[in-house]
């Protein structure tokens, strides 16, 4: 079963515009975690939020953490064609367990 | 190596055979970890080792699903008379420990079809 959900299942912008994704999950963590994934292939680690942290930063990236409300957000600003792909958070728990959400489609269009 | 390995990177089989899938984590990493994703799903959590031990192995779907890991490294996923909705891409990740800071690494996966 998934931890989390994420929503939108699937988001289609322009370049230069901002692309925002929201993740749910339903467990303690110990962080969160956002990936991209290219051509169903591949998984890359995008950035990984602490639960003590709420918000973090990595150049176009933005993610954001509440934990009263189990919810983490990632803004993509700026976007560009390049940025097309499945994005999926995953979260942590104590013991180290990954679990994904269903992912979000994000396309940009030039 | 620099990155997490695995082969066969496609692997088509027949119903009813066996199947084995290879992970070599990057060299160091305790902690590896195996998925399943099935065309535009997300992955799903099979198993994962800290070093040679199987802490959890609840995502195994059944028990014709198994997995080992020898040395501390090369982890083998293996499929008994398999079916054809065992056909995913068979993700494998490590990283240097549980819940690590930096980031688990992912293999570019096998891609496992069944006929």
């Amino acid at each position: 079963s998934q931890q989390g959900e994420e929503d939108p299942q699937a988001l289609s912008i322009q370049e230069g515009e901002n692309a925002t994704m929201n993740c749910s999950y339903k467990t303690s963590i110990n962080n969160l975690q956002w990936y991209r994934q290219n051509s169903g292939r591949g998984l890359v680690h995008l950035i990984l939020i602490r639960s003590n942290e709420r918000e973090k930063h990595s150049g176009r990236l933005r993610v954001t953490l509440d934990t009263s409300k189990k919810s983490s957000s990632l803004l993509i600003t700026a976007s560009r064609a390049a940025d097309t792909a499945s994005y999926f958070c995953a979260t942590t728990d104590s013991w180290g367990k990954l679990q994904f959400g269903a992912g979000t489609q994000v396309v940009v269009t030039p | 190596g620099a990155g997490v390995s695995q082969s066969p990177s496609n692997k088509v089989t027949e119903k009813g055979k066996d199947v084995e899938l290879r992970c070599d984590p990057i060299s160091g990493h305790t902690a590896l970890y195996w998925y399943r994703q099935s065309l535009g799903q997300g992955l799903e959590f099979l198993i994962y080792f800290q070093g040679n031990s199987a802490p959890d192995k609840s995502g195994l779907p059944s028990d014709r699903f198994s997995a080992e890991r020898t040395g501390g490294s090369v982890s083998t996923l293996t499929i008994q008379r398999t079916q054809q909705e065992d056909s995913a891409v068979y993700l494998c990740a490590s990283s240097i420990i549980t819940g690590d800071v930096y980031g688990y690494t992912f293999g570019s996966g096998t891609r496992l079809t069944v006929v």
